[in-house]
């Protein structure tokens, strides 16, 4: 099993990023993609999921209205977009791969670094 | 949503000793229908990501090292490293899936 991440990312206040992570050694269909995010020298930070079967998506509220999940089964690679991104968005995200339920992660990707700066 | 409270913030512990992380959740994280604690651990060094440890509360992740266990129920849960190796100096960090995921703020762990 291996989730791989793509590189990391510097943008601009208010620009979007989408990063992907892309899946294989398992069916990707039957695994719930989550992302979290940690910033420097922080804790980690639940963002979302996504079922890769039925493309549905849960989020956690303070980014309800700037993220998007989304996935591409046919290379098994699911992609985090997130949106109007500021300064405290700069972080490393990860993928993590859960069973439908329950939703403890049992591999990660390596993690992307996005730095959002003026 | 469920807050993840650790104890404490970082210690620091002999090689060969025993480490005791606690962490208490705001609210309990058993489940009635099947009596399971939704409470994970995982263990993160810098520049990696975190890696499972023990999920239910007390079942080993397949490769974890015995000399980790987990224990607790209800809302007051610990991670218990029995004879404490160079190796496990990181960052601990424990999460519940009772509901949305959230994770306890993290325990420092460093060699005395």
């Amino acid at each position: 099993v291996q989730l791989v991440q793509s590189g990391a990312e510097v943008k601009k206040p208010g620009a979007s990023v989408k990063v992907s992570c892309e899946t294989s050694g398992y069916n990707f269909n039957i695994y719930d993609i989550h992302w979290v995010r940690q910033a420097t020298g922080q804790g980690l930070e639940w963002v979302g999921w996504m079922n890769p079967s039925t493309g549905q998506t849960g989020y956690a509220q303070k980014f309800q209205d700037r993220v998007a999940l989304t996935r591409d089964t046919s290379i098994s690679t699911a992609y985090m977009e997130l949106n109007s991104l500021r300064s405290e968005d700069t972080a490393v995200y990860f993928c993590a791969r859960a069973e439908e339920s329950p939703w403890y992660f049992d591999y990660w990707g390596q993690g992307t670094l996005l730095t959002v700066s003026s | 949503d469920i807050v993840m409270t650790q104890s404490p913030d970082s210690l620091a512990v002999s090689l060969g000793e025993r480490a005791t992380i606690n962490c208490k959740s705001s609210q309990s994280l058993l489940h009635r229908s099947n009596k399971k604690n939704y409470l994970a651990w995982y263990q993160q060094k810098p520049g990696q990501p975190p890696k499972l440890l023990i999920y239910w509360a007390s079942t080993r992740e397949s490769g974890v090292p015995d000399r980790f266990s987990g224990s607790g129920s209800g809302a007051d849960f610990t991670l218990t490293i029995s004879r404490l190796q160079a190796e496990d100096v990181a960052i601990y960090y424990c999460q519940q899936y009772y509901t949305t995921p959230s994770f306890g703020q993290g325990t420092k762990l460093e060699i005395k």
